[in-house]
């Protein structure tokens, strides 16, 4: 079983629909939960970025982290056809003096269809 | 543009020949990570430097991979005899100094390298 588990999809949705990203994962370690998004042949951009449990939003996009069940949530609302793009969750946990070595899940591709 | 860069952004090589990426982070962050991407794949931690030292390499760093920081602000990821398996995006990233709730870890446009 791998550390992070993640539906690479693809996703397909309308313009305007809501879309609920997930990541499931096993190492309850993990404190710091990230969202990057992918555009085709660039580097990962970082959308959200969490600590430990509970809910962040920011703008359209929701970040949810339920670490009793392991599980992680993007949400993002009004879709539009710039959020095409792969969807990348990350996580980590605290070791040497940082946070800093990322695990990735393999990333969900999504399109939004005007 | 303040962001993390990388160069060359595509690469392609012969197998057996060596090819070295570099990258310069964002200004004033003193940590750089490096990770590779494969299609299909999430990015995978090869090794990090805080400033100048290398603190951490992955196992997937075989001893064809050597990555500096010789001044803790550039760095360049080096691979000796490149190998067809070599061929993926090369990424780099950086943060600065963690906070309470950690730190933020920003990533490049990343070095695509295909070996052929």
């Amino acid at each position: 079983q791998k550390e992070v588990e993640q539906d690479p999809g693809p996703l397909s949705v309308p313009e305007g629909a809501i879309v609920s990203l997930n990541c499931t994962y096993s190492n309850s370690a993990f404190q710091y939960f990230m969202w990057y998004r992918q555009y085709s042949r660039k580097g990962p951009e970082l959308l959200m970025y969490t600590y430990s449990s509970g809910n962040k939003e920011d703008g359209r996009f929701t970040a949810q982290v339920d670490k009793s069940s392991k599980y992680i949530s993007l949400f993002i609302r009004d879709s539009q056809p710039s959020d095409s793009a792969t969807y990348l969750c990350a996580m980590s946990r605290y070791s040497g003096g940082s946070n800093y070595k990322l695990t990735f899940g393999k990333g969900t591709l999504l399109t939004v269809n005007p | 543009d303040t962001g993390v860069s990388q160069n060359p952004r595509h690469k392609i090589t012969k197998r057996g020949q060596n090819v070295t990426f570099r990258c310069d982070p964002i200004s004033e962050h003193n940590r750089l990570y490096w990770y590779r991407q494969t299609l299909g794949q999430g990015p995978e931690f090869l090794t990090y430097f805080q400033n100048e030292a290398q603190l951490e390499k992955s196992r997937l760093l075989s001893d064809r991979f050597s990555a500096e920081r010789p001044k803790g602000s550039f760095s360049t990821l080096e691979i000796q005899r490149t190998e067809q398996g070599d061929s993926a995006m090369y990424l780099c990233a950086s943060s600065s100094e963690p906070g309470e709730g950690g730190n933020t870890i920003y990533f490049g446009e990343g070095s695509w390298l295909t070996v052929v």
